[in-house]
């Protein structure tokens, strides 16, 4: 099956820094989305994104189907962006699943 | 906010003991889904629906059973619990129109110890 790769696996940042997420998939995909799991569990909608680029306040995301990664961009971090996030991509040639990666842990210290 | 709901939120129970899960959405979404989420290994499909009583395995199906009797409410049973079975659950819901998948919304998710 399809396999998603995140990059990095931690990130550790001061309050107010940049960063960049990356998620790598290995086929073509018909579905991409972006979530934060905030640190009481809860999976958040950031990006339905399959191609192209979004923005959404401090937020924005660029998927580039043909070369089979997407990038997650947050810039002047606080201390609520702490969490984990999943890139998470559906196959054309699978089933209805979406496919996780395991996340990118990113810790804002104040 | 997706209208998703899960219940219990907590639950502790003991091996060979029977546990259904519930999941309850307010969307009319044709698909459902429920996920487990353990450490590792990010989110893992257990079983999907995509209509009343049409449901289909996913990777990790095996000591799991769902059943679907209304759109609004999805199950998932777990026959005999095994430690094994010791995770957080996640329910989703999405709609496809055309050719076009949508996103896929989660709920809160559903604590399961099993002892």
């Amino acid at each position: 099956g399809i396999q998603v790769e995140q990059s990095p696996p931690d990130l550790i940042l001061q309050e107010g820094a940049n960063s960049t997420l990356r998620c790598n998939f290995s086929d073509s995909v018909n579905n991409l989305q972006w979530f934060h799991q905030n640190p009481w569990g809860q999976l958040i909608n950031l990006f339905y994104i399959p191609s192209g680029t979004k923005q959404n306040g401090r937020l924005s995301a660029t998927t580039v189907a043909t070369e089979r990664y997407s990038l997650l961009y947050i810039s002047s971090s606080q201390t609520t962006d702490s969490g984990v996030y999943f890139c998470a991509v559906r196959s054309n040639f699978g089933n209805e699943k979406l496919t996780f990666g395991t996340g990118t842990r990113l810790t804002i210290i104040p | 906010d997706a209208g998703i709901t899960q219940s219990p939120r907590h639950k502790v129970t003991e091996t060979g003991t029977p546990v259904t899960l519930r999941c309850h959405q307010t969307e009319n979404h044709r698909y459902m889904y429920w996920y487990r989420q353990d450490p590792g290994h990010g989110l893992r499909l257990i079983h999907y629906s995509y209509g009343v009583k049409d449901t289909d395995k996913g990777e990790v199906s095996d000591g799991y059973s769902v059943s679907r009797s209304k759109t609004e409410d999805f199950l998932l049973t777990l026959e005999s619990a095994t430690s094994s079975q010791t995770s957080v659950y996640f329910c989703a819901i999405s709609e496809f129109q055309g050719a076009i998948y949508n996103e896929q919304f989660f709920g809160p998710g559903t604590r399961l110890t099993v002892l």
